[in-house]
């Protein structure tokens, strides 16, 4: 079964510190595509960054970084000199291609709230 | 681009009324994905299109459930004889055809309420 797994619900972090997400997956492919998406409180879902699996390389995207693990299936991401604006949703997600369909599976997502 | 837009943003309906929501891609966008997400919740797959063809529905879409896409431009998805357990957010999303070009963007989805 391909499954995502976000394992914390709430997180918080003060303004201008780090802070990491978890999420781990399951899949039987040996190549695919992962995401964290974030949803502010009642505004639309946008991407925060993609990881493709067959690059060892931990993508990057301003002050946001992955820790891609693939042998133990982590997609962990970082958000590093917090804003107020991060506080959202973020959502884990994988990329299921199959049968020349394809779709998004995602974790139940992880609540961030930055304190000023 | 001016992104995926959704008609309407929020609907309320009484439950046994049919609802129709209306969604417009990103231009030349050729695939086009619906998911429902409910409160405290990610996001579920409900179904996806490749140009006009419908290639997957997931089995969260029952019979009351129709979607389209005709000339594979905007897409509609119709829920008959609603129930309350059908109030939810719909999502839609869009993404273009390529090599790299897996990354879906989302509108701004509709919210049904069903009393």
């Amino acid at each position: 079964a391909q499954t995502v797994t976000q394992s914390q619900p709430e997180m918080s972090v003060q303004e201008a510190e780090t802070v990491t997400l978890s999420c781990t997956y399951d899949t039987s492919e040996s190549n695919y595509y992962l995401f964290w998406y974030k949803q502010p409180p009642s505004r639309q879902m946008i991407l925060v960054i993609r990881q493709e699996a067959y690059k060892q390389q931990n993508a990057t995207e301003n002050r946001f970084s992955v820790n891609f693990q693939k042998a133990a299936k982590s997609f962990s991401l970082k958000i590093s000199d917090s804003q107020l604006g991060d506080t959202a949703m973020y959502f884990c997600a994988f990329l299921l291609t199959q049968g020349g369909s394809e779709k998004l599976v995602f974790g139940k997502g992880t609540k961030l709230t930055v304190n000023p | 681009d001016t992104g995926v837009s959704q008609n309407p943003r929020h609907k309320i309906t009484k439950r046994g009324q049919n609802v129709t929501f209306r969604c417009d891609p990103i231009s030349e966008h050729n695939r086009l994905y619906w998911y429902r997400q409910t409160l405290g919740q990610g996001p579920e797959f409900l179904t996806y299109f490749q140009n006009e063809a419908q290639l997957e529905k997931s089995r969260l879409l029952s019979d009351r459930f129709s979607a389209e896409r005709p000339k594979g431009s905007f897409s509609t998805l119709e829920i008959q004889r609603t129930e309350q357990g059908d109030s939810a957010m719909y999502l839609c999303a869009s993404s273009p055809w390529g090599a790299g070009t897996d990354t879906q963007y989302f509108g701004p989805g509709t919210r049904l309420t069903v009393l």
